[in-house]
Order: C-alpha cells, then structure tokens, then sequence
C-alpha cells in the first residue's frame, strides 16, 4: 500500500463509451499525475496538477480529460477512445513538483478499448 | 532531445550482484531517480541522486555521474523477491521525470 488508490483496477470499453478513472491519495501531498505506461515503453505523463491547478499537459489528445477538485482526488475523463489507447494508466502524487519530491504510485487502472 | 537509455532485460544468479546502468540527456537535470516495478504492481521509489557519488541504502546503491549523464543502480545478494523492472527516471529543467522504458531483471536460482 503506497497511499495512493485508484479505481477501478481494471476497464473494458469501447470506442463509444465515456468512462471515467479515479485516483484518491492519502498522503496529504500537493502534486497528483496521470501516467500512461505501455509495454515496454517509457512511462508518459499526460497531466500535471499543483495545489488543484493544472500545471502541465504534454500535448495529450482532447478525449482525455483531467478533473482535480481538491489536493486528494484526481480523476481522468475518457470518451471516444482509440484501440491504441489501451494501457496501464497511472496516477501518482507528490509532496511537491520541485527537486527530490519521489512520487508515490497507485496500483494502476488497466484499459482496453475494444 | 529528451532521451533516457537503460538496458531492456538482465539475468543474474541469487545471491550475486548486478549492476544496472542508465544514461540520460536532458533539457537541465535536477536529479536522477531509480524506482522498482513487480509485475503489475506500483513503481515504488528506490533512490534519488542529486550529486556525483554514490549513495548507499541497504542491499541497493545508485551512482551518479553529471559530467558523464551516467547513473547506476547496484543490487547486492540478490534474492528471488528482486525479480521486476527497474525504471530510471531523471528530472528536467521543468522539474518533470523523463522515464527510461524499464530493465526487467529475471533472478535465477
């Protein structure tokens, strides 16, 4: 248990559907981030959200959408999904976003999109 | 740019040790991180360095060299448990990880 959960841990959709990805950290931490992780590739962060403002979106395409409402919760939006969208979505937080902050990581929410 | 080098998969004997090497190039660098990855399961944060040098903790040492854009995570008496992907991660000008694809370590008894 690292302090941070998600749900659900695993999600089958398809290409019309709109789900959403919950993440709840228990840290008190000020920082939360969406990761995807797909095989054998590095991991990417799709969003960035300091104190509850966004702080980064690294080009991530508009039908991933993030909502953080307060420093412990962080959701992510999906809707008309693609196929190669399918992965292992990460969240994590941090005590901060500057030097030496370790992020702490949910177990993940595995994504098919059929 | 933006680019972190690891190697893809290692095998080594119980009991042994193992060195896993990393080489970055990044936009500034704010320091470099090592977290371990079980299969489906969490990463979980195992070393963070800064400076040049070497940092011990327990079975597990990581080296740092800035000049060189070169980091190595060190495993010692390996055990069976130490079987999962080790991700190096190092911190840009911007303060954002750019990840390394993971070393998948398979220990043999």
């Amino acid at each position: 248990e690292t302090g941070v959960t998600q749900t659900p841990r695993h999600l089958v959709m398809g290409m019309t559907n709109k789900k959403s990805l919950k993440c709840e950290q228990h840290l008190g931490h000020n920082a939360m981030y969406w990761y995807k992780q797909s095989a054998k590739k590095p991991l990417e962060l799709m969003f960035v959200y300091s104190l509850e403002e966004r702080v980064e979106n690294n080009s991530v395409p508009s039908r991933f959408s993030p909502e953080c409402p307060n420093s412990s919760h962080l959701f992510l939006h999906l809707h008309t999904l693609q196929p190669e969208d399918s992965a292992l979505y990460l969240c994590a937080s941090s005590q901060g976003t500057g030097p030496s902050y370790e992020q702490y990581f949910g177990p993940g929410t595995r994504l098919t999109v059929t | 740019g933006q680019n972190i080098d690891q190697p893809t998969e290692m095998t080594a004997t119980e009991g042994a040790i193992v060195q896993i090497n990393c080489t970055y190039q990044t936009s500034g660098f704010n320091g470099l991180f090592w977290y371990q990855q079980h299969a489906g399961e969490a990463p979980t944060f195992l070393s963070y360095n800064v400076l040049d040098g070497l940092e011990e903790k327990g079975r597990f040492s990581s080296f740092l060299s800035r000049s060189k854009g070169y980091s190595y995570l060190l495993l010692k008496e390996l055990q069976m448990k130490d079987s999962a992907s080790y991700l190096c991660a190092a911190m840009d000008s911007n303060y954002q990880l750019i990840w390394g694809a993971g070393t998948k370590l398979i220990i043999k008894p």
